[in-house]
Formats: C-alpha cells, sequence, structure tokens
C-alpha cells in the first residue's frame, strides 16, 4: 500500500471552475513533489518543495498553483485550466530533495471539458 | 540530445529469459539514479538505486557507468508479473537536484 495519499482520484472539470488536488504524506519526508503524466509518457516533474519552501518550478502555467500548508500537506489548486492539462497528477515525497528515492501517491485522474 | 534515453520498446521475453535495459545519461555531474516500475494505469514505484559499486536485489542487477554514463538493469528468470514499464530515473543535480524521468522500457513477459 501507498504510503502518500492522494485525494480525490478521479476529477472532472470544467474549464472556468477552481478546484484542489491533494496530498498527505507520514513517512517524516520534507521533500514533496508535483508531476504530469499523460498517457504513454513518463511523469514530468512540475514542483518541488523542500522544507515547506518552493524549491523547484519547471516553469509551469500560473492557473496551476501549488501550497504546501505543512510538512505533512501538499496541494495543488487549479484554476481555468484547458482540456490539454487533462492527465494523472502524481504527488511524490523523499526523504530530502538531495536523496530522491521516492514514493508516489495513485495519483489523480483530471479530465478538463 | 535527451536528457535521460532508454532503449525504445517494447520487449517481448519468454518466462524464464534474461533481459536487459540500458539508460544514457547527459549531464556528466548527474548525482543520483534510479530505476522505477510502473504497471499499466498506476503509480511508478521504486524498484532500486543505482550505485556505482552495482546494486543487487534478488533477480534484479542494476549497474552503473560513469565514464559512459550509463545505467543498466538486468532482469534474471523473468515472471509474467515483471511485465509492466520501467522508468530510468536521474538525478540532474543542476537547479536544485531535478529529477528526470527517462521514457521508459515495456516489457511483456509471456508464458
Amino acid at each position: 500500500d501507498t504510503e502518500v495519499t492522494q485525494t480525490p482520484k478521479h476529477l472532472v472539470m470544467g474549464m472556468t471552475n477552481k478546484k484542489s488536488l491533494k496530498c498527505e504524506q507520514h513517512m517524516g519526508h520534507r521533500a514533496m513533489y508535483w508531476y504530469k503524466q499523460k498517457a504513454k509518457k513518463p511523469p514530468e516533474l512540475m514542483f518541488v518543495y523542500s522544507y515547506e519552501k518552493l524549491s523547484i518550478n519547471e516553469s509551469v502555467p500560473s492557473r496551476f498553483s501549488p501550497e504546501c500548508p505543512n510538512s505533512s500537506l501538499l496541494n495543488l489548486h487549479l484554476h481555468a485550466l484547458q482540456p490539454e492539462d487533462s492527465a494523472l497528477y502524481l504527488c511524490a515525497s523523499s526523504q530530502e530533495q538531495v536523496n530522491p528515492e521516492a514514493f508516489f501517491g495513485q495519483g489523480t485522474r483530471l479530465t478538463v471539458v | 540530445r535527451k536528457e535521460v534515453e532508454q532503449d525504445p520498446g517494447p520487449f517481448n521475453v519468454p518466462e524464464g529469459a534474461t533481459v536487459a535495459f540500458n539508460c544514457t545519461y547527459s549531464n556528466s555531474a548527474s548525482q543520483s539514479f534510479f530505476w522505477y516500475r510502473q504497471d499499466c494505469r498506476k503509480e511508478p514505484k521504486l524498484l532500486m538505486s543505482v550505485y556505482s559499486s552495482g546494486n543487487e536485489d534478488g533477480r534484479f542487477t542494476a549497474q552503473l557507468n560513469r565514464a559512459s554514463q550509463y545505467i543498466s538493469l538486468l532482469i534474471r528468470d523473468s515472471k509474467l508479473s515483471d511485465s509492466a514499464t520501467y522508468l530510468c530515473v536521474v538525478n540532474d543535480g543542476r537547479g536544485g537536484f531535478k529529477t528526470i524521468f527517462g521514457a521508459g522500457t515495456r516489457l511483456f513477459v509471456k508464458a
């Protein structure tokens, strides 16, 4: 069983909606990640938080807004998405950013209509 | 040149076969290396880390060649349950230790 929990598992949203994806881990990891994965493609890194501070933003459009309220939680706020943003969104955590043996959550399958 | 490149797949092998995957990376300053496994419509799971001295875990052996900038994964005595996509992952070390995934190699093990 994964120790990184993501909710919701599935999400369908309209282009004018605002929604949030949530991720939680209780392994004491200090690095947390958001990835986007399209079908038959590898995960693409979006954001990295290290010790609750944004460490890496891979030039992600501002319609995706990450938030790290505490060391166990990571959110991804979504607003005015496009149909091409439909994908599997994966959260991961690792002990430290410099030691990225990561555990992934099961992902949120997002469909933008 | 892509930052991380893997053998194009898919690999179709019979049960019991030995199969090897290769992966090359472009940044010589890369810090750490991993193999992940991803089943269809599931999340990636860490299979093993790759160390300079090599790393073995049961039927799986991973090796790193820093001089040639490649990583390999050997699976011996393939099982049906080994069917999955194998992802080579490199921690780039630039810009805050960016983790980069290869495109993945699909393995089908058949009875």
